[in-house]
């Protein structure tokens, strides 16, 4: 594998449901973020991770939880989502953190029903 | 509020043709611009960027243009080839995004 890569690329789940989106990169890099695509408006960055300590928590409700166990993995929990949480979630990586190029993954596509 | 605004959803060109896709900023703290490109089912990739003290920059067919008065920067691509047909998007200070335009270059 190389790259950044993200499953489950599709997720359907209910109000009441527990799931878990994963990222893994490949490419050696020290910082990581999530971002949420909502249909017709701006990437909104929701974390980041820089040496994998999390340095940016944009306003983000708590129903979504962030873990980076390592500089190489990213892992956004999710629970007690709301039907306006449904979005394409992606993840990225650069090698540091200022005026970097970020690598996207391919983006999981959530849909709460 | 949105400080990057890309205001064309779409745009068509025929092969051959130039393409220009438009992107306007409020933040005048901006110092650094990129462009991606993202095809469907992919996630966006890096194409191009410009930092505040330049106010051209050219890699091949694709040239970036800052017009930092104007708070305005433009891509060109030149000449538009079919495979160029993608959403791009235009990025301030690597984490604030515009919405993006569709491209489609028509053969």
């Amino acid at each position: 594998e190389t790259g950044v890569t993200q499953t489950p690329r599709h997720l359907v789940m209910g109000m009441t449901n527990k799931k878990s989106l994963k990222c893994e990169q490949h490419l050696g890099h020290n910082a990581m973020y999530w971002y949420k695509q909502s249909a017709k408006k701006p990437l909104e960055l929701m974390f980041v991770y820089n040496f994998k300590e999390q340095t940016e928590n944009n306003s983000v409700p708590s129903r979504f939880s962030p873990e980076c166990p390592n500089s190489s993995h990213l892992f956004l929990h999710l629970h007690t989502l709301q039907p306006e949480d449904s979005a394409l979630y992606l993840c990225a990586s650069s090698q540091g953190f200022e005026w970097e190029t970020q690598y996207f993954g391919p983006g999981t596509r959530l849909t709460v029903l | 509020d949105q400080q990057v605004k890309q205001n064309s959803p779409s745009l068509s060109v025929q092969e051959g043709r130039i393409s220009i896709l438009n992107c306007d900023y409020t933040n005048s703290m901006f110092d650094y611009f990129l462009w991606y490109k993202k095809y469907p089912a992919e996630g966006p990739t890096f194409l191009i960027s410009i930092s505040s003290i330049k106010d051209k920059n050219e890699d091949g067919r694709f040239t970036v243009f800052l017009n930092k008065s104007a708070k305005h920067l433009s891509l060109h691509i030149v000449p538009s080839q079919p495979g160029d047909s993608a959403v791009y998007f235009c990025a301030a200070n690597q984490f604030y995004f515009g919405t993006g335009t569709s491209l489609t270059v028509i053969p």
